[in-house]
């Protein structure tokens, strides 16, 4: 079955380090991938999105490029932020699926 | 507008307690979902509704029950808990028009089941 597999949390980063949290999947066909972000207290919120091969996610400093030869969609951001400590989760959905198919999710903590 | 609520944020049960996992949107939203995380793991869908009077199972439905009798109200029943139901529960929701990703989520309702 579908499967998304994240790196292992916590990650704890400097304000301004380079940040990367790897992604990879299984799935049959082409599903299309994304990145949630929990923020303390609050719901996941859809962070970025790519639905075909090669395509890239960005939003506020974050991006992820769907790579179909290594199935991966790992997420990076330049330079990170004390507001950028969350929980990010990488998930999927094929596209005759019904349902998110989440990865465990990825724990991050920006120090000033 | 509040979006999607969960009630209540923490709850611990004993074993074979009953308990109603409230969620609530105000977005008219027709699709709402239910899912569970548990301790180390990614998100699983318990159940889902298409609308008002339509519920079905998702991946992890034994054990919990939903109904749906208004577009606002979902939510869910444990009957007889169970230590393995202790987990973050996750209420979301999204419009009938809207793709599938575009799920707005509640802050989630942690239970421990001892």
């Amino acid at each position: 079955g579908d499967s998304v597999t994240q790196m292992e949390g916590p990650v704890t980063l400097s304000e301004e380090a380079f940040l990367t949290i790897n992604c990879t999947y299984t799935a049959t066909g082409y599903p299309s991938l994304f990145w949630y972000v929990q923020y303390p207290g609050e719901g996941l919120q859809l962070l970025l999105k790519a639905t075909k091969a090669d395509d890239k996610g960005s939003n506020k400093g974050f991006e992820a490029t769907y790579r179909k030869e290594t199935t991966s969609f790992h997420l990076e951001k330049g330079s990170v932020q004390v507001s950028d400590s969350a929980v990010y989760f990488c998930a999927l959905i094929r596209h005759s699926g019904y349902a998110l198919n989440f990865g465990k999710g990825t724990s991050l903590l920006v120090t000033p | 507008n509040a979006g999607v609520t969960q009630t209540p944020k923490f709850r611990i049960l004993k074993i074979g307690q009953s308990m109603t996992l409230q969620c609530a949107q105000d977005m008219n939203h027709n699709y709402m979902y239910w899912y569970r995380q548990d301790p180390g793991m990614g998100l699983k869908l318990i159940y889902y509704s298409v609308g008002a009077g339509i519920t079905d199972k998702g991946e992890v439905p034994n054990g919990y029950n939903v109904s749906r009798s208004t577009t606002e109200d979902f939510p869910l029943r444990l009957e007889l808990a169970a230590p393995s139901q202790t987990s973050v529960y996750f209420c979301a929701s999204r419009a009938a028009e809207g793709p599938l990703w575009e799920q707005y989520f509640g802050p989630g309702t942690r239970l421990t089941v001892t």
